[in-house]
């Protein structure tokens, strides 16, 4: 099955950017999200990208996906303190119509 | 507004007992998911279900159960022989056949403990 892996943990300065990173096994994954997730609370999609893409921007948020390396990230400028939160990467597999999510990043934002 | 509903929010369970997790969902989602989560690890798919009346065991169903009658229901039963349900328990949905882009929805998650 597919693994999908996580660093624990990232810190960072309000204004600076975080960069948080994932990796997967599966290179037949056509979809991957990235989740967020507040405390106490079920998860929320920030955004996604397709396997056919290298590259997706939407606001502060910047996915970069190389498939090569089945390596993920999500870069978040200018990041705030409302940012603090876990983020999870997840992986879409066709055959399965799976999502298979990493072990989540606890992202803390200090002012 | 379309969603997905869990309840309760919060559950409390003697030892030895079982009990039922509810979640709802209006978005005419066929596939849905139960996921487990433990402080600081992530999620652990416990049974999914992609059509009613068929559901198949994730990576840690042992000591649940669950059952997909409706469309809208997928509730989750944490069984006696669950020895450590205390965790925080997601539900969620997605659309089926595979859509532009597959979102899952998630509900606000039930925190069970056991007592």
């Amino acid at each position: 099955g597919e693994d999908v892996e996580q660093s624990l943990f990232l810190s960072v300065r309000e204004g600076d950017s975080s960069v948080i990173n994932c990796t997967y096994t599966d290179s037949s994954s056509t979809y991957l999200y990235w989740y967020k997730q507040e405390p106490g609370a079920g998860l929320q999609l920030l955004t996604y990208i397709f396997s056919n893409m290298d590259m997706k921007q939407d606001q502060r948020l910047t996915v970069l996906l190389n498939k090569k390396d089945k390596h993920l990230s999500l870069r978040i400028a200018d990041t705030q303190t409302g940012d603090s939160a876990i983020y999870f990467c997840a992986v879409h597999n066709n055959a399965g119509n799976m999502l298979t999510f990493g072990g989540g990043t606890r992202l803390m934002v200090k002012p | 507004d379309g969603g997905i509903t869990q309840s309760p929010k919060y559950l409390f369970r003697k030892e030895g007992q079982n009990v039922t997790l509810s979640c709802e969902q209006n978005l005419n989602h066929d596939a849905m998911y139960w996921y487990r989560q433990d402080p600081g690890q992530g999620l652990r798919l416990i049974y999914y279900s992609q059509i009613v009346n068929d559901f198949q065991k994730g990576d840690i169903a042992e000591g649940y159960s669950v059952s997909r009658e409706k469309k809208e229901s997928f509730p989750l039963t944490v069984t006696s022989a669950q020895k450590n349900p205390t965790a925080f328990y997601l539900c969620a949905s997605t659309r089926n056949p595979l859509g532009r882009a597959n979102e899952a929805f998630f509900g606000q998650g039930t925190r069970l403990t056991v007592v």
